[in-house]
């Protein structure tokens, strides 16, 4: 147990539907990440948030639209997405941003598969 | 472009020890992370390190040359426990985390 969830574990949808992962962290971080994971594949940084302001956006399709209503708290909505979004989605959170020690704790995914 | 290198996939045997490389350019350097990462598992943290030397924290070393863009994971005493993924990892000049593609690390009886 890191500290934080993911929930759903696993995700199948098709390419019309609307889904939303949720992410909690219980460990009082003011930052929290979105990363996708394809096999083979360095982790692909989606999204950073701050104290519940967006940060960073590493040109992600709109398709994926991030959501952090309070600093434990991180939504990722999915719509009309393609069968190459298939992969794992990895929720993270950290104490703060700009410290180079700054670890990031992970939560154990969102295996998503898109038909 | 920034880059992280590190073997696909390595074999080892149960009891032994094991060296895991990662090179890495990236437009400056604010340390560098190993995380360790079971099939189907959330990575968790290993180690970090910002200053040249090695760092050594049970059966579990890494080691860091900031000249050579350079940095290894040692694992000793291996035990089947250990095989997982590794990811390196390098925060650079914007405290971004630039990732390595992970090495799968295999050990055999």
């Amino acid at each position: 147990e890191t500290g934080v969830t993911q929930t759903p574990r696993h995700l199948v949808m098709g390419m019309t539907n609307k889904k939303s992962l949720k992410c909690e962290q219980h460990l009082g971080h003011n930052a929290m990440y979105w990363y996708k994971q394809s096999a083979k594949k360095p982790l692909e940084l989606m999204f950073v948030y701050s104290l519940e302001e967006r940060v960073e956006n590493n040109s992600v399709p709109s398709r994926f639209s991030p959501e952090c209503p309070n600093s434990s708290h991180l939504f990722l909505h999915l719509h009309t997405l393609q069968p190459e979004d298939s992969a794992l989605y990895l929720c993270a959170s950290s104490q703060d941003l700009a410290s180079g020690a700054d670890t990031q704790y992970f939560g154990p995914g969102t295996r998503l598969t898109v038909l | 472009g920034q880059n992280i290198d590190q073997p696909t996939e390595m074999t080892a045997t149960e009891g032994a020890i094991v060296q895991i490389n990662c090179t890495y350019q990236t437009s400056g350097f604010n340390g560098l992370f190993w995380y360790q990462q079971h099939a189907g598992e959330a990575p968790t943290f290993l180690s970090y390190n910002v200053l040249d030397g090695l760092e050594e924290k049970g059966r579990f070393s890494s080691f860091l040359s900031r000249s050579k863009g350079y940095s290894y994971l040692l694992l000793k005493e291996l035990q089947m426990k250990d095989s997982a993924s590794y990811l390196c990892a390098v925060r650079d000049s914007n405290y971004q985390l630039i990732w390595g593609a992970g090495t799968k690390l295999i050990i055999k009886p």
